[in-house]
């Protein structure tokens, strides 16, 4: 089945705990992005890759890490968290920006305390 | 710079009753247009999309959207909705350009609460 897989579903930590929320697709899509949801913000692009070894910035970026060493692979890390980072994480993946459309993961939810 | 409004945060409606959500965008070129549904804790997943050709777009289970450029609107309908559409609707712009990285943003979403 074609997916995009997040890592893990739920999530709580301490503030200035490390972590890293893995996504995985299996389309081969070249294409893959982070967002975080917020309620009243909608959708806000955190980082995004479109290729491997090629990333940049998206709208949020501080705070956040991404590395895309394998087209598979798109982790989400945190190095140091805090609270104003509690949020729902989306990682999806296109075969083409644009008129793609893109395909999502389940998201992780994150609570910092 | 492209962006999106969905004026509508929640629409409440009948069971059977029809239903239009509405969708502004913003943009200095072409554009494509999207629309997604997140159901309960879920991601999300693509409605329906319009590319090009015909300004009338349908999905698989009774809802459409028309493009209307010069409104630039992209409002989506279903005439007789179901219970199983609860759910938050996020309305999506990209621009149309060739080669590159081309940015979806997306609106903040209208939760669809079906009554029934």
């Amino acid at each position: 089945e074609a997916q995009v897989t997040q890592n893990p579903r739920y999530l709580i930590t301490v503030t200035g705990k490390k972590l890293t929320v893995t996504c995985s697709q299996n389309m081969n899509h070249e294409y893959m992005s982070w967002y975080r949801q917020d309620p009243g913000l909608g959708l806000r692009q955190i980082y995004y890759s479109m290729n491997v070894e090629v990333t940049d910035k998206g709208d949020v970026p501080e705070g956040y890490k991404v590395s895309r060493k394998e087209k598979r692979n798109f982790p989400l890390i945190l190095e140091s968290p805090s609270p104003n980072q509690t949020s729902l994480y989306f990682c999806a993946s296109s075969l083409s920006t644009g008129a793609g459309g893109y395909t999502f993961g389940s998201g992780t939810r994150l609570t910092v305390v | 710079a492209q962006s999106v409004t969905q004026l509508d945060s929640q629409v409440p409606v009948f069971e059977e009753a029809p239903v239009e959500l509405r969708c502004n965008y913003s943009s200095s070129v072409s554009v494509y247009l999207f629309w997604y549904v997140q159901y309960p804790n879920q991601g999300l997943q693509l409605l329906l999309k319009y590319l090009s050709g015909s300004t009338l777009v349908e999905s698989i289970n009774g809802f459409e959207a028309e493009f209307n450029k010069s409104q630039t609107s992209f409002h989506l309908r279903k005439p007789s909705v179901h219970i199983s559409d609860t759910a938050e609707y996020f309305c999506a712009v990209s621009d149309r350009l060739s080669g590159g990285y081309q940015k979806v943003t997306f609106g903040t979403g209208t939760k669809l609460q079906v009554i029934p």
